[in-house]
């Protein structure tokens, strides 16, 4: 079982801070994957990284895949109230692409105070 | 277009009862998934299928089954409940072209088990 760990679990922060959310595994990830999750909803992609080293940026949001593609970040800059959320990262493993299975990791909880 | 529909919302069963959680897409993707979320926890994928006919394990099948006679549905059966079945489930969907990652997620149904 390829192992998806996310830090930390739980994060509160005050309104207009920036964090980082880790995502970390020993296997290697054909794709990564990052999901916002509401309560009493499912899961609703953000972004997915594909190359070794890309970053991409959504507005406040900056999404880094590792260069041995192990591992991915997921910082938000001057956080809000609207960020808060479950997210959760979730990697296709090398060579199971055929069916685009997710490994989810366990999710970071993040509440953004006003 | 109502992406993906999950029924019913909220099921309470009885140990030992069965029941089938409906999960119908109309986006015409060929991938259809099962995922359990206890809490705290991310997701676990339940079962997968490729294509209408095809259906397959994934990591935590035992207690349910799954059918896929047309593109658009894909039932999951529990056969005689139990607690450790008390979960949301939620239904997923995605396309088989390459380069495409997203899955779509339904609403969830909530399940306890008493």
């Amino acid at each position: 079982t390829q192992l998806l760990e996310q830090s930390p679990q739980f994060l509160s922060i005050q309104e207009g801070e920036n964090l980082t959310v880790y995502c970390n595994s020993s296997s290697v990830f054909s794709s990564l994957q990052w999901y916002r999750q509401e309560p009493g909803e499912g899961p609703v992609l953000l972004v997915t990284v594909v190359t070794g080293g890309e970053v991409k940026k959504l507005k406040r949001l900056t999404f880094q895949f590792g260069d041995a593609r192990k591992d991915s970040s997921l910082h938000i800059t001057a956080a809000q109230p609207g960020d808060t959320g479950l997210y959760l990262c979730a990697g296709t493993p090398w060579g199971r692409g055929s069916a685009r299975q997710l490994t989810f990791g366990s999710g970071t909880q993040l509440t953004v105070l006003p | 277009n109502a992406g993906v529909t999950q029924t019913p919302k909220f099921r309470i069963l009885k140990i030992g009862q069965s029941m089938t959680l409906q999960c119908t897409q109309d986006m015409n993707h060929n991938y259809m998934y099962w995922y359990r979320q206890d809490p705290g926890m991310g997701l676990k994928l339940i079962y997968y299928s490729v294509g209408a006919g095809i259906t397959d394990k994934g990591e935590v099948p035992n207690g349910y089954n799954v059918s896929r006679s047309t593109t658009e549905d894909f039932p999951l059966r529990l056969e005689l409940a139990a607690p450790s079945q008390t979960s949301v489930y939620f239904c997923a969907s995605s396309y088989s072209t390459a380069g495409s990652y997203e899955q779509y997620f339904g609403p969830g149904t909530r399940l306890t088990v008493t």
